[in-house]
């Protein structure tokens, strides 16, 4: 069974810096190229960017290309998504998936970015 | 960027009934490889959004027959007959032919 679990979330402070992590499981991670999207407050849906299977090609939705890095340890089957001065449109829910066809969801991560 | 419209918002229904949820995309969402990458994706409450069509009319694994899809171009409809308790939620439409892959804004399917 395909399982993608999210962490890394919570209440940071603007302008700070927050890492997520996704451990996947139930299929080989190293075969696949990955996706973080996000799902804002009022349930806009929104694509963060993807990474290659072998971690050596990123894509970013262009608004968040500066202040958001994506990578990936396919020894420990994890998925990464470095947040730096993030900003209160940040707040979100995250979730991590298979890229192809965005097939399988975790169960998200709260990231809420107040002072 | 392109832009994903969905219609109605919000969709009340009988149990046992049918509905059909309209997705236009701002631009055509044929790939150069022929292909159209085309998805629905139903999010329950409290859930994650999960698959339930891709390439606008392959039902992914484990997902009924009375979620169909269709469509061409920019214009594409998800078909749910046989209305059950288990398919209310928000419904997703989402391309992912052109980079940013973009979402439509969901319609929420609820009981009469």
């Amino acid at each position: 069974e395909v399982q993608l679990v999210e962490s890394g979330g919570g209440l940071v402070q603007p302008g700070a810096s927050l890492k997520l992590s996704c451990v996947a499981s139930g299929f080989t991670f190293s075969d696949y190229w990955m996706s973080w999207v996000r799902q804002t407050p009022g349930k806009t849906m929104e694509w963060i960017g993807d990474i290659k299977y072998d971690g050596s090609y990123t894509n970013y939705a262009p608004s968040l290309k500066n202040r958001f890095t994506i990578s990936r340890d396919n020894a420990k089957s994890t998925l990464y998504l470095q947040m730096s001065n993030v900003r209160s449109e940040d707040t979100a829910t995250y979730y991590c998936t298979r890229r192809v066809g965005l097939d399988y969801w975790g169960q998200g991560v709260m990231v809420t970015v107040s002072s | 960027d392109v832009v994903m419209t969905q219609t109605p918002v919000s969709l009340s229904v009988s149990l046992g009934g049918q509905v059909s949820i309209s997705c236009r995309s701002s631009q055509s969402l044929v790939h150069n490889n022929g292909n159209t990458y085309l998805s629905w994706y139903l999010q329950k409450p409290g859930q994650s959004p999960q698959l339930l069509i891709y390439k606008v009319s392959n039902r992914f694994s484990g997902i009924s027959d009375r979620f169909s899809g269709s469509g061409s171009g920019t214009d594409f409809t998800l078909k749910i007959s046989r209305v059950e308790p288990d398919d209310l939620g928000v419904y997703y439409c989402g391309q992912g032919t052109q980079y940013p892959p973009t979402f439509g804004g969901g319609t929420k399917l609820e009981l009469k």
